[in-house]
């Protein structure tokens, strides 16, 4: 499958802000979406760039960029509530659909 | 609006004995389904999807198959399981190919004992 890497884990306080990088192959790819997921449950969408450039959602935004065949989640303001994995994921010749390694955010008081 | 199913949440079994897990989406037609494996601690391994009724993709060589028997029924099998199959196995649907959100069921954690 294809190749989509971030880092393994993060630590944060609450009330910061952090960044998480993502890196894919382009060989087919299409978009790239953003994914929560808690222990023990099942992922859910956070948010989808098609286009270069950052999309806002609440406190969650992301960012692509094609050209570097990188993107970004960046979430503000954190709460306890937001440590849980979250994975680059996006689908590639259309119906593929690959997710990274993910990385496991730990927010702190 | 759109719900995915899927079941047993968890499951218990010897090795050697066969595997069925199911997972049915309401609310859409001719979606995109998938299966995926997580092992603990790790990333989501697609495994199988498809695109139509009978025509299933595999993306890795193991000892998994899937089939799909109706437009919105997907159904993950072996033959004889083994200890590595152990994992948490998640089903999601896709609307199509220009679908930008995954929908995920609760997963089911099987346990090869």
């Amino acid at each position: 499958g294809q190749s989509l890497e971030q880092p393994s884990e993060v630590t944060a306080v609450e009330g910061a802000i952090v960044q998480i990088n993502c890196t894919y192959q382009t060989s087919g790819f299409y978009g790239l979406s953003w994914y929560q997921q808690h222990d023990g449950g099942a992922p859910t969408f956070l948010s989808y760039n098609a286009l270069d450039g950052l999309e806002e959602t609440g406190r969650f935004s992301s960012f692509l960029s094609r050209s570097d065949s990188y993107g970004y989640l960046l979430l503000q303001e954190l709460q306890m509530k937001d440590s849980a994995s979250y994975f680059c994921a996006g689908p590639y010749n259309f119906n593929k659909f690959y997710f990274g390694s993910g990385t496991k955010l730990n927010v702190k008081p | 609006s759109q719900t995915i199913h899927q079941w047993p949440a968890t499951l218990v079994q010897p090795v050697g004995s066969p595997l069925s897990l199911e997972c049915t989406v309401e609310g859409t037609s001719n979606p995109n389904l998938y299966w995926y494996r997580q092992a603990a601690g790790r990333g989501l391994q697609l495994l199988f999807y498809s695109v139509g009724i009978g025509q299933i993709s595999s993306e890795v060589p193991q000892n998994l198959s899937a089939s799909r028997p109706q437009d919105r029924q997907f159904i993950l099998s072996s033959k004889k399981l083994l200890l590595s199959d152990s994992s948490f196995y998640l089903c999601a649907w896709r609307r199509g190919p220009s679908g930008a959100e995954a929908f995920f069921g609760q997963g089911t954690r099987l346990t090869v004992v």
